[in-house]
């Protein structure tokens, strides 16, 4: 199983502003996911993370306004950009190969004033 | 690309009780089913999974059964317990690099 280390765990951000949310693996993996989940609902996909190539984003999401960088097997960030009060919500980070299981970050909780 | 249905919303059982959680998908050419439980505020962990060339697998008080005609699979939990209250959720893989597809997942509340 993959330990999957992420953070910050929560900010409180102004609107307006940028966070970026690291997350941190302890081994190589081939794929690598960020989620978001809006309080009581379920968890839905933002983009996939490529090691070497740009993101690929769900519909519904864009990199400007979510910029994610991949620069290894075992790191990548996600940028949650020129913040609103919609964009609260958990965030997380998720690693597995198609078709096995998927591992997730202890996620962080974003609030925006 | 896949949709995942999960139904229902909320459960609530009395201890000892079972409690059964359904979903459905669309992709049938989707191949693995993972059931994930979240308690509040942790992260999801991964509970039991099936894989389309089985139709249930158990595990003590859990077990999993799939359909593929009817493109339903089920999560099934027996003799309750209070710690069992949590959001489940039942997700899919579609064939080909896609990524899982959760459905809404199912708030269960288990009554001591």
């Amino acid at each position: 199983s993959a330990v999957i280390s992420q953070k910050p765990s929560r900010d409180i951000c102004q609107r307006g502003t940028s966070l970026t949310i690291q997350c941190q693996v302890d081994s190589q993996v081939t794929m690598m996911f960020w989620y978001r989940q809006q309080p009581g609902q379920s968890l839905t996909l933002i983009a996939t993370a490529n090691q070497g190539s740009e993101a690929t984003y769900e519909s519904g999401f864009v990199i400007d306004k979510f910029p994610i960088s991949r620069p290894n097997l075992t790191f990548s960030t996600l940028t949650v950009s020129n913040m609103s009060p919609e964009d609260s919500s958990i965030y997380l980070c998720s690693v597995g190969d198609f078709g096995s299981e998927a591992f997730f970050g202890q996620g962080t909780r974003l609030t925006v004033v | 690309g896949e949709n995942v249905e999960q139904h229902p919303s909320t459960l609530s059982v009395q201890e000892g009780d079972s409690a059964v959680i359904k979903c459905t998908y669309s992709d049938s050419a989707s191949n693995y089913f993972p059931w994930y439980k979240q308690e509040l505020g942790k992260r999801p962990q991964l509970i039991i999974d099936i894989r389309s060339n089985v139709g249930e697998k158990k595990d003590q008080r859990i077990a999993v059964t799939l359909n593929k005609t009817a493109k339903h699979f089920s999560l099934h939990i027996t003799e309750t317990q209070p710690e069992d209250s949590a959001v489940y959720f039942c997700a899919a893989f579609g064939a080909g690099n896609t990524p899982l597809v959760f459905g809404k997942g199912t708030r269960l509340s288990v009554i001591a």
